[in-house]
């Protein structure tokens, strides 16, 4: 079945460090991948996503690029602030078919330091 | 900007009591989902739900759950009989369509269940 592996965390990271949070897949065919980040106390928010083979997601400067070759979509942000601490989830999407629900990693807590 | 609500923010039950979890998708979604996330663990799908009836389930979605759109606005999960290890937030989400693999899912900001 569908899996999404994420990089163990927790992270730590001091004000404008940069972030590379590892997220690698397995699913059949081509699916869309997302990161979605959850604030502490808040709901999961669509961070970024790509819909194909290398297409780069990005927002609130961070990105992630699509690679099928090496089925991964790292997240990646050159300088991180005291606001970018949460947990971020990488999670996947079939396409085709009535298989529309979200395939999630464990996520990753991020925290970063003034 | 229009959002998914669910209430309410924290129930607190008594084992083997029923519970229902509500939540108001975006008013011209049709996609409807159900996850749940028991603390420290990854986000599962539980169901979605489209055009009055559910369309997939996980193996988590035993007969002792079940969803329900009541009035064309709500979106409700039903836990029949509520066990210890039902213990976790609980997440609603919509999507405008769902036949386009690339629509992203809208979330709510969960409901936390806890089972005493």
């Amino acid at each position: 079945g569908d899996s999404v592996t994420q990089m163990e965390g927790p992270v730590t990271l001091s004000e404008e460090a940069c972030l590379t949070i590892n997220c690698t897949y397995t699913a059949t065919g081509y699916p869309s991948l997302f990161w979605y980040v959850q604030y502490p106390g808040e709901g999961l928010q669509l961070l970024l996503k790509a819909t194909k083979a290398d297409d780069k997601g990005s927002n609130k400067g961070f990105e992630a690029t699509y690679r099928k070759e090496t089925t991964s979509f790292h997240l990646e942000k050159g300088s991180v602030q005291v606001s970018d601490s949460a947990v971020y989830f990488c999670a996947l999407r079939r396409s085709g078919g009535s298989n529309y629900k979200l395939t999630f990693g464990k996520g990753t807590l991020l925290t970063v330091n003034p | 900007e229009p959002e998914v609500t669910q209430t309410p923010s924290h129930q607190v039950t008594q084992m083997g009591q029923e519970v229902i979890l509500r939540c108001v998708p975006i008013s011209n979604h049709l996609y409807f989902y159900w996850y749940r996330q028991i603390l420290g663990q990854k986000v599962e799908f539980l169901v979605s739900f489209y055009n009055n009836e559910i369309s997939e389930k996980s193996e988590i979605f035993d007969d002792q759950f079940s969803v329900e759109r009541p009035d064309g606005s709500n979106f409700t999960l039903k836990i029949r009989s509520t066990k210890l290890e039902d213990s976790a937030m609980y997440f609603c989400a919509s999507s405008p369509t769902s036949r386009v693999s690339n629509q992203p899912q809208h979330f709510g900001d969960g409901t936390r269940l806890s089972i005493l």
